[in-house]
């Protein structure tokens, strides 16, 4: 079945640490996302991907970096400058072109920095 | 401003009733497309229901119909006959520019309602 994987679905880790969450895709899409998501909160836009090797920011970039090496995988890397990294983050990919610009997403991976 | 605006942090309804979801939005994008998801307790982000700028017609899909008033800038999403199952967290979502390439920066989400049903 065609879908969006991420992992881990949970991760423990201690502050001043770098975390990396993973997410792979195999709808053949182009275009990829990360959000995160609080509490009471909407989804917020960390990155996008449009291509290969090629990411823009989105709305809180800071404290977090991507690569887009392949077109299947776009890895989330939390980095110690994120002042509160505890969160819920959703990968999502979509197509391009003419087409509604649904997203499609994993479940999440529950990231708690102790 | 904030661009996708849902006023109601919380809603109880009863079984079987209908229920109706806000959402308002903001952009001066002729194009754009509105969007509902569902996230259960889960966790993951289920797709509901699309309604385009341009089109004609309110969507519908099975009980999810959205209720699209372009003047007023609305989209609210009436799930009918509601169920237990669809106790859950109702996002309204906004993509700006049209489909050719535009909108590739993904969309713009509301905080969310949290719709609870009781038996």
């Amino acid at each position: 079945d065609g879908g969006i994987t991420q992992s881990p679905k949970y991760l423990f880790r201690k502050e001043g640490q770098n975390v990396t969450l993973s997410c792979e895709q195999n709808l053949n899409h182009d275009a990829m996302y990360w959000y995160r998501q609080d509490p009471g909160q909407g989804l917020r836009l960390i990155y996008y991907s449009q291509i290969v090797n090629d990411f823009q920011k989105g709305d809180i970039a800071e404290g977090y970096s991507v690569s887009r090496e392949k077109k299947e995988s776009f890895p989330l890397t939390v980095t110690s400058a994120q002042k509160n990294p505890t969160a819920f983050y959703l990968c999502a990919s979509s197509r391009l072109g003419r087409h509604t610009g649904e997203l499609f997403f994993g479940e999440g991976s529950r990231l708690t920095v102790l | 401003a904030q661009k996708i605006t849902q006023t109601q942090p919380g809603m109880f309804v009863q079984e079987k009733e209908a229920v109706t979801l806000d959402c308002t939005y903001d952009t001066s994008d002729p194009s754009y497309g509105l969007f509902w998801y569902k996230q259960p307790s889960s966790g993951e982000m289920i797709f509901l229901i699309y309604q385009g700028s341009y089109d004609q017609q309110n969507a519908t899909e099975g009980r999810y119909s959205l209720n699209f008033q372009k003047a007023r800038k609305s989209a609210n999403l009436v799930i009918s006959a509601s169920q237990l199952g669809d106790s859950a967290m109702y996002f309204c979502a906004m993509r700006e520019g049209s489909g050719s390439g535009g909108g590739a920066d993904g969309l713009t989400f509301g905080k969310g309602t949290h719709l609870i049903i009781q038996p």
